[in-house]
C-alpha cells in the first residue's frame, strides 16, 4: 500500500518568505504525486500534480514542487507567501496502474504573519 | 463546465439513524470517488464508482455503502449513525484517463 508522510503540521512564514512544505512517499514505483489546497469549510483544490516527465512542476497560484525519485520526495515551494496563501496543504498520492484510490498526507497548516 | 456538486452541505442527525449524501461529478466523468475527513483520522478512502460498480472499497464496516446511477450521479448511506461519523465527506470524481481528482465542497455531516 501506498503511504504519504507530511513533515510538520503546522508551518509559519511571514508574508513574502519562501514556503517550503515536506512530502515523502512510499511505494516500490513511483506514483502518480498531487499536491491539493483545502480552505476552511471547502473541498480539495489541485495545485499541481506529476506524472511524467519534467521533474520540476509548476501549478497554480506560484506554487511548484520537485520530483525527486532518489529521495522519494516531491516538496512544495512558493518563493513569496501571500496572505491569502495560508490554508490546509495535503500531498497525495495513487497508483499508476488503478490511479482511482488517493492516499493523502495528513494534512501541513499554512500560516503567513503579516 | 460545472464542477462536483454536493448535496447538502451540512447535516445534523441523531446517534442511530441513517443519512445519505449525494454527488452529482464534472459532466462526462463516470468515476466518483468518497472520501471521509476526521481531524483525528485525515482524508481516508470509503469506496470508487465506476459505470454503476463499485471498483474500489476502504476500510470501513458496512454502515458505509454507496451507489451509482446510469448518469454517473452517486450517493452514499451511513446507517445507524455512531458519534464517529462526524465529518466532512468529500467527493470526487475523475474523467477517462485522468489522473487528477476533482472535489466537491464536501457535506459537513453532525452526529448528536
Amino acid at each position: 500500500a501506498q503511504s504519504v508522510t507530511q513533515l510538520g503540521s503546522h508551518v509559519s512564514v511571514s508574508e513574502g518568505a519562501l514556503v517550503l512544505l515536506r512530502c515523502n512517499y512510499s511505494s516500490s514505483v513511483p506514483p502518480y504525486l498531487f499536491w491539493y489546497v483545502q480552505y476552511p469549510n471547502q473541498g480539495l483544490q489541485l495545485l499541481l500534480k506529476y506524472t511524467t516527465g519534467a521533474t520540476l512542476v509548476k501549478g497554480i497560484n506560484g506554487f511548484e514542487a520537485e520530483f525527486k525519485k532518489s529521495e522519494t520526495s516531491f516538496h512544495l515551494t512558493k518563493p513569496s507567501a501571500h496572505m491569502s496563501d495560508a490554508a490546509e496543504y495535503f500531498c497525495a498520492v495513487s497508483d499508476r496502474q488503478t490511479g482511482n484510490q488517493f492516499y493523502f498526507g495528513t494534512g501541513t497548516s499554512l500560516t503567513v504573519i503579516p | 463546465k460545472a464542477g462536483v456538486t454536493q448535496t447538502p452541505r451540512y447535516l445534523i442527525k441523531t446517534r442511530g439513524q441513517q443519512v445519505t449524501l449525494s454527488c452529482s461529478p464534472i459532466s462526462g466523468h463516470r468515476s466518483v470517488s468518497w472520501y471521509q475527513q476526521t481531524p483525528g483520522q485525515g482524508l481516508q478512502f470509503l469506496f470508487e464508482y465506476f459505470s454503476e460498480t463499485q471498483r474500489n472499497k476502504g476500510n470501513f464496516p458496512g454502515r458505509f455503502s454507496g451507489r451509482q446511477f446510469s448518469n454517473s450521479r452517486s450517493e452514499m448511506n451511513v446507517s445507524t449513525l455512531e458519534l464517529g461519523d462526524s465529518a466532512l465527506y468529500l467527493c470526487a470524481s475523475q474523467g477517462q484517463g485522468g489522473t487528477e481528482a476533482f472535489f466537491g465542497q464536501g457535506t459537513r455531516l453532525t452526529v448528536v
